[in-house]
């Protein structure tokens, strides 16, 4: 089984400019989150999708960041203008129903913003 | 906001037992207990989880003490790839509404050769 695919793996942009990440969840996953984990912290919720709809979008700061799940499977996470305190790893997650015990992560992307 | 405590690092000999505490003394009645680890350079993965009865898997092993104010996830033959990062969480339910995953800093385990 394959499982979540994320791109870029790596990521260096200048602050102010936009960045885009995407993610490709397990086949039949509803459910998909995106996640921030600044170095040194654990990973933070930004967003949670249930098929094509949001269910928690509560810690996305929505003035730069913006996130959509077309046709309820891949997903985009945009930012932008990005700032220097947006340098992390976005991690990518998915699980087969929101009341699933498990959620798988993909590799992650990391952000460096100079 | 994280509702667990563990210590920041540890470290333990290949082959013998890690056993990683967490003190989670403000649970609820109905909040489960979950274990996830993060090996370098990758995703969080999931180990185990728990309410109220010890729980064993081909994984770990979550021994929960009957007040439920701690728990200890049990490596019981440590190896060189079990060094990582691993996060003990406090869960609300499935269908509450605050059901998510509130990561902590957790506790860097080390497995010396």
């Amino acid at each position: 089984e394959a499982g979540v695919a994320q791109s870029p793996r790596y990521k260096i942009i200048e602050k102010r400019q936009s960045v885009a990440f995407w993610c490709n969840p397990i086949s039949g996953h509803a459910t998909l989150y995106w996640y921030q984990q600044i170095l040194g912290q654990g990973p933070k919720l930004l967003i949670q999708f249930q098929n094509n709809g949001v269910v928690d979008d509560s810690q996305l700061p929505k003035d730069r960041f913006s996130a959509e799940r077309l046709k309820g499977v891949d997903s985009t996470l945009k930012i932008q203008p990005a700032k220097l305190e947006d340098s992390a790893v976005y991690l990518c997650a998915s699980s087969l129903l929101t009341a699933s015990y498990e959620q798988y992560f993909g590799p992650g992307t990391r952000l460096t913003v100079t | 906001d994280a509702k667990t405590t563990q210590p920041t690092s540890m470290d333990c000999a290949e082959g013998r037992a890690a056993n990683l505490p967490c003190n989670h003394s403000t649970i609820s009645g109905n909040e489960y207990v979950y274990w996830y680890r993060q090996i370098h350079s990758q995703g969080p993965q999931y180990i185990i989880h728990g309410l109220k009865n010890n729980e064993t898997n081909e994984m770990a092993s979550l021994i929960i003490t009957e007040d439920r104010k701690s728990s200890t996830l049990i490596l019981p033959h440590a190896t060189l790839r079990d060094t990582a990062v691993y996060y003990c969480i406090v869960r609300s339910p499935p269908m509450d509404s605050s059901y998510k995953l509130i990561f902590g800093s957790g506790t860097r385990l080390l497995v010396r050769p």
